[in-house]
Parts: structure tokens; C-alpha cells; sequence
């Protein structure tokens, strides 16, 4: 069964820092990946996904992710976060050509902003 | 945003007690899912249909059942509630032809004292 590592619980950055969350995947083949941001009391929107092709991938609110498959990585990043940026972010799985059968996340990592 | 809605937003109930959660959509998305998202576990997928009355379990069914007798409409039962169901309740959506994309609603927020 495929599963989904996020390294870090939390991860605080400066206000126009860089960012980075990891993400590791476990799976025989190429998965479906996927970010999505969750805010306080919000339900969970997606960010970006990757299925094929090229491997830097760009999604809303300026982030993009990285797919290597040599890391079993989907490394979410962004140049310069805003203080809107703090939430709970989850990387998510499917196995290829299903998914249909649901999505294995993450645990998830806190952002937080610091000014 | 994608036309999905759950009821009740937030519930309080008693251990042993039934418990119903609604997920509706207006998308005419084949596919439904119920997750719960627990502190340090994320999500986990709870059951999912892929039609009207074609139901699957997912990874942590026990304790719970669905039923779809609507394509617009996923209902999620805790037959008899108990305290560790507390969590959060999200249904998400998805459509065939692109089945891994899963969009979410907004959340139900359950305490079972």
C-alpha cells in the first residue's frame, strides 16, 4: 500500500523567506501527488498535482512542487511567503490509474508566519 | 469553489447514540468520500461511492456506514457514537474522468462526550 511521509510537524519562516515542505511517497510505481492547504476551520483546497510530464509543477498562490522520483519526493515551494500563507498543509497520494478509491495523505505540516 | 456542502457543521452528542452526517452536492460529481482528519494522523479515508447505492469501505470503516440513494447526496451513519469518532468530518468529490483530483467540503466538526 502506497503511503505518505511529511517529515516536519511544524515549520516557522520568516515573512518573505523562502519556503520548503518535504513530502515522501512510498510506491512501486508513479503515484498521483498532491498539495493541498487547509487554514483554521477551512476544509482543504488544492494547491497543485502532479500525474506525468514535466517535473516542476505550478499551482495556485504562487506555489509550485518538484517531483523526483530518484527521492520519492513532492517537495512544496514558494520564493517569498506572506503572512496569509500560515496554515496546515497536506501532500497526498493516489495510486496511478485509480485514485478513485480515495486519497492517501500526510500528516500534515504547520506553517507558521513569523513577522 | 466546488458546490459542496455537509450538515451539521457542528454537532455534540452522547456515546451510544446514532449519529447522521449529511455531505450535498450540486456538482453531479459521480464519485464521494467521507474522511476524518484526526491531530497527527491527517486524513483518513472512512468509506467511498462510486454511484448511487455502490458503496466501498476505506481504511478506517469499522463503526461506520454510508448510504447513497441520490447521486447529489452521501450520508455518513455512526450507529452507535462513540468517543473515539470525535474528530472532523470532511466529504470530498471527484468526477470519472478525472477521479484522483478530490475536492472537499467545508467540514463536520463532531463531539461525542
Amino acid at each position: 500500500a502506497q503511503s505518505v511521509t511529511q517529515p516536519d510537524i511544524h515549520i516557522t519562516v520568516s515573512e518573505g523567506a523562502s519556503l520548503e515542505l518535504r513530502c515522501n511517497y512510498s510506491y512501486g510505481a508513479t503515484p498521483y501527488l498532491f498539495w493541498y492547504v487547509q487554514s483554521p476551520g477551512q476544509g482543504l483546497q488544492l494547491l497543485l498535482k502532479y500525474f506525468s510530464g514535466d517535473t516542476l509543477v505550478q499551482g495556485i498562490k504562487g506555489f509550485e512542487a518538484e517531483f523526483k522520483r530518484s527521492q520519492s519526493s513532492f517537495n512544496l515551494r514558494k520564493p517569498s511567503v506572506h503572512w496569509s500563507d500560515a496554515a496546515e498543509y497536506f501532500c497526498a497520494v493516489a495510486v496511478l490509474g485509480g485514485g478513485a478509491d480515495g486519497l492517501t495523505f500526510g500528516k500534515g505540516t504547520h506553517l507558521i508566519i513569523q513577522p | 469553489d466546488a458546490g459542496i456542502t455537509q450538515s451539521p457543521r457542528h454537532k455534540v452528542t452522547e456515546t451510544g447514540t446514532p449519529v447522521t452526517l449529511r455531505c450535498h452536492q450540486t456538482e453531479n460529481h459521480r464519485y464521494m468520500y467521507w474522511y476524518r482528519q484526526d491531530p497527527g494522523h491527517g486524513l483518513r479515508l472512512i468509506h467511498y461511492s462510486y454511484g448511487v447505492k455502490d458503496t466501498d469501505k476505506g481504511e478506517v470503516s469499522d463503526g461506520y456506514s454510508v448510504s447513497r440513494s441520490k447521486t447529489e447526496d452521501f450520508l455518513l451513519t455512526l450507529e452507535s457514537a462513540t468517543s473515539s469518532q470525535t474528530s472532523v468530518y470532511f466529504c470530498a468529490i471527484s468526477e470519472p474522468t478525472s477521479p484522483e483530483t478530490q475536492y472537499f467540503g467545508p467540514g463536520t466538526r463532531l463531539l461525542v462526550l
